[in-house]
C-alpha cells in the first residue's frame, strides 16, 4: 500500500527566511508520481509540481525548489526568501501507473504541512 | 478557459438523508476523482470516473457512489448520511492520454457539506 507522510504537522518562520516541507513516501510500484499541492485558506487546491518516478532531476521554478531522492523515498520542497503569501497549507501527494492504458491512480496524500510566514 | 466547478458551495444535510454533489471537469479534461477531505486531514480519494464508468475506488462504503456523463461532468452521491460525512468534498479533473501515464489533477474549489 502507498503511503505518504510529512512529519512537521506546522512550521513557522519569519518572512525573507528559507523553509523546507519534507515529504517520505512508500509504495511498491517502480513506476510513480509525486505531487505538491497548495492549500491557501479559501480551500481550492493549487497544483505546484509534477515528478515521474524516473526523472530525478530537481527543478527550481521562482522562490521554489523540490529535491526529489529515490534512494531515500523523498521529495522536499523548499521555499526561499518567504513571503508572507506563501502562508498556506502544503500537501504532498503520491499516485501510481494504471498499467499501459495510460492515466494514474487516485492521489494518495499527506496529512500536510501548515505553513506560518510572519511579517 | 474555464477550470472545475462544484455545486453547491455548502450544504447542510441531516443524519439518514441523501445528497448528490456536483462536478464539472475544467475544458479538455476526460477523468474526474472525487476525495473528501475531514478537517485538518489530508483529502482521501473515493473514486475516479473515465468513460462513464467507475475506474478506481478508495477505502470507502458503498453508500458513496457516483457517475459520468457523456460530457464528463459528474456527481457523487452519498446515502444515509452519517455525522462523520461532514467534510469538504473536492472533485479534480485531469486528462488520460492512451500510452502517457499521468497528468495532474486540477481541484475544484470543492463543496462543504455539514451533516447534523
Amino acid at each position: 500500500a502507498q503511503k505518504v507522510t510529512q512529519a512537521q504537522t506546522e512550521i513557522s518562520v519569519v518572512e525573507k527566511e528559507d523553509v523546507t516541507l519534507d515529504c517520505v513516501y512508500e509504495t511498491r510500484d517502480t513506476t510513480y508520481y509525486l505531487f505538491w499541492y497548495k492549500q491557501p485558506p479559501s480551500g481550492e487546491l493549487v497544483f505546484l509540481i509534477r515528478r515521474n518516478s524516473f526523472d530525478e532531476q530537481n527543478e527550481i521554478s521562482g522562490r521554489y525548489s523540490w529535491n526529489f531522492q529515490k534512494s531515500t523515498s523523498s521529495f522536499n520542497f523548499t521555499i526561499t526568501a518567504s513571503q508572507v503569501v506563501d502562508s498556506a497549507v502544503y500537501f504532498c501527494a503520491l499516485s501510481e501507473a494504471q498499467g499501459s492504458g495510460g492515466g494514474a491512480d487516485g492521489l494518495t496524500f499527506g496529512k500536510g504541512t501548515h505553513l506560518i510566514i510572519q511579517p | 478557459d474555464a477550470g472545475v466547478t462544484q455545486s453547491p458551495t455548502h450544504l447542510i444535510k441531516t443524519r439518514g438523508q441523501q445528497v448528490t454533489l456536483r462536478c464539472s471537469p475544467k475544458s479538455g479534461h476526460d477523468t474526474v476523482s472525487w476525495y473528501q477531505q475531514a478537517l485538518g486531514q489530508g483529502p482521501q480519494f473515493i473514486f475516479q470516473y473515465y468513460e462513464e464508468e467507475e475506474r478506481q475506488r478508495g477505502n470507502f462504503p458503498d453508500r458513496f457512489s457516483g457517475h459520468q456523463f457523456p460530457n464528463y461532468s459528474s456527481e457523487l452521491n452519498v446515502n444515509a448520511l452519517l455525522l462523520g460525512d461532514s467534510a469538504l468534498y473536492l472533485c479534480a479533473s485531469s486528462l488520460r492520454l492512451a500510452g502517457v501515464h499521468s497528468y495532474e489533477q486540477y481541484f475544484g474549489p470543492g463543496t462543504r457539506l455539514t451533516v447534523t
